[in-house]
């Protein structure tokens, strides 16, 4: 597709269940963002991955909290064991390269833990 | 304080009034800004991205970087009830975004 592309667009889930949100960013970006949105908040940065080099984490809130990267495109974060305080909305974005180049976000996906 | 302030609003305006929105920053670094926009239960869109201290135009929309004063501005004109949404100013100095909290604006027809 054009755009970046997530699924689940919404996840409800019991307290303490293991989640997994899937992000497909544009073909041929090599960059890609996982941010987080709490209510009226804005967007909190979780990870960044760009091509083969180490991802920067520094943004998970915990060790509950992982992502990956197959293959240089498709992204997964696993959220294990959640709690309400991590009902958000999930954004991921990719862009060309890293550094100057403009990122374009997916719609999101809306996690209630209840 | 955070790296990026962005006064939340709301803000109202009629059909037809400039929209004036802007953040500050505390980060020297930043070199590149954008304005995304944000619909109820969408993703941020991009709106505007700029590089250097001055004005960028697109249609209705102007963005404004001062570096000396670390503020960006994004001006709407002729606004439309279609514009009614949050608008979030973002930066990065190398590849992390930070954003703004997000001015959430209507305008009313």
């Amino acid at each position: 597709g054009a755009g970046v592309s997530q699924s689940p667009s919404n996840k409800v889930t019991e307290k303490g269940k293991d989640v997994e949100l899937r992000c497909d960013p544009i073909s041929g970006h090599t960059a890609l963002y996982w941010y987080r949105q709490s209510l009226g908040q804005g967007l909190e940065f979780l990870i960044y991955f760009q091509g083969n080099s180490a991802p920067d984490k520094s943004g998970l809130p915990s060790d509950r909290f992982s992502a990956e990267r197959t293959g240089g495109s498709v992204s997964t974060l696993t959220i294990q064991r959640t709690q309400q305080e991590d009902s958000a909305v999930y954004l991921c974005a990719s862009s060309l390269v890293g550094g100057n180049t403009e990122a374009f976000f997916g719609q999101g996906t809306r996690l209630t833990v209840v | 304080q955070k790296e990026v302030e962005q006064d939340p609003g709301p803000l109202s305006v009629p059909e037809g009034a400039i929209v004036s929105l802007n953040c500050t920053y505390s980060n020297s670094a930043f070199q590149y800004f954008m304005w995304y926009r944000q619909y109820s239960r969408k993703g941020p869109e991009l709106l505007m991205y700029t590089y250097s201290s001055g004005n960028k135009e697109d249609g209705r929309f102007t963005a404004q970087v001062d570096k000396s004063s670390k503020y960006i501005s994004l001006f709407i004109r002729d606004s439309q009830p279609s514009d009614s949404a949050t608008y979030l100013c973002a930066m990065r100095d190398d590849y992390k975004l930070s954003f703004g909290a997000g001015t959430t604006v209507t305008v009313r027809a």
